[in-house]
């Protein structure tokens, strides 16, 4: 079992539409749980990052942590034809804070 | 403020070859880390240095290597590549004290092996 689990999609939604996006863990020992965005021959950007379980929202992303279930989610309001990229769960695993340990991604893309 | 560079952009190279890619971090920024993204195994970690000393290793073999200089700058190698080596490889620098997880990535190195 890898340690996070991410379906790759792709996911194709209508413009405006509410988008999920999902991550499993196995290790009870991470904390902290960010969303990286990478639009296609761009490197990642972190878009949202949360801190034990609960929510977070900005703007019209949403990112929730379910620490008992080993679930994250990114939920995506009204969504938009430039939020069409892949996005990628990641946790900070073992040693150092470089060190990442990154879901394979989810393609979305937001058809106007 | 100018981004993470690496350079170079895209590069073909043959099997038994070795390869140095290089990365110039944002100012300030003393932690870089490296990272190869293949389709099928996703974003893998491969080592982060921190004031040219390595900090921490990945799980991949001796033939990558790498090493950071005085000014934060950062060289990997890849020594006698294997087809399976060709990838994005994404240099990645974080800001000492700065949010944990928070990674600032350049655009990458495309390696093709022939």
């Amino acid at each position: 079992q890898k340690e996070v689990e991410q379906d790759p999609g792709p996911l194709s939604v209508p413009e405006g539409a509410i988008v999920s996006l999902n991550c499993t863990y196995s290790n009870s020992a991470f904390q902290y749980f960010m969303w990286y965005r990478q639009y296609s021959r761009k490197g990642p950007e972190l878009l949202m990052y949360t801190y034990s379980s609960g929510n977070k929202e900005d703007g019209r992303f949403t990112a929730q942590v379910d620490k008992s279930s080993k679930y994250i989610s990114l939920f995506i309001r009204d969504s938009q034809p430039s939020d069409s990229a892949t996005y990628l769960c990641a946790m900070i695993g073992g040693g150092s804070q470089g060190n990442l340990i990154f879901g394979k991604g989810t393609k979305l893309s937001v058809k106007p | 403020k100018a981004g993470v560079t690496q350079t170079p952009r895209y590069l073909i190279k043959t099997r038994g070859q070795q390869v140095t890619l290089s990365c110039s971090p944002i100012s300030g920024h003393r932690s870089v880390s490296w990272y190869q993204q293949t389709p099928g195994q996703g974003l893998q970690f491969l080592f982060e240095y921190f004031s040219e000393t390595q900090r921490n290793k990945g799980n991949f073999p001796g033939r990558f290597s790498g090493r950071q200089f005085s000014n934060s700058r950062s060289e990997m190698n890849v020594s006698t590549l294997e087809l399976g080596d060709s990838a994005l490889y994404l240099c990645a620098s974080s800001l000492s004290g700065g949010l944990p997880g928070e990674l600032f990535f350049g655009e990458g190195s495309r390696l093709t092996v022939l």
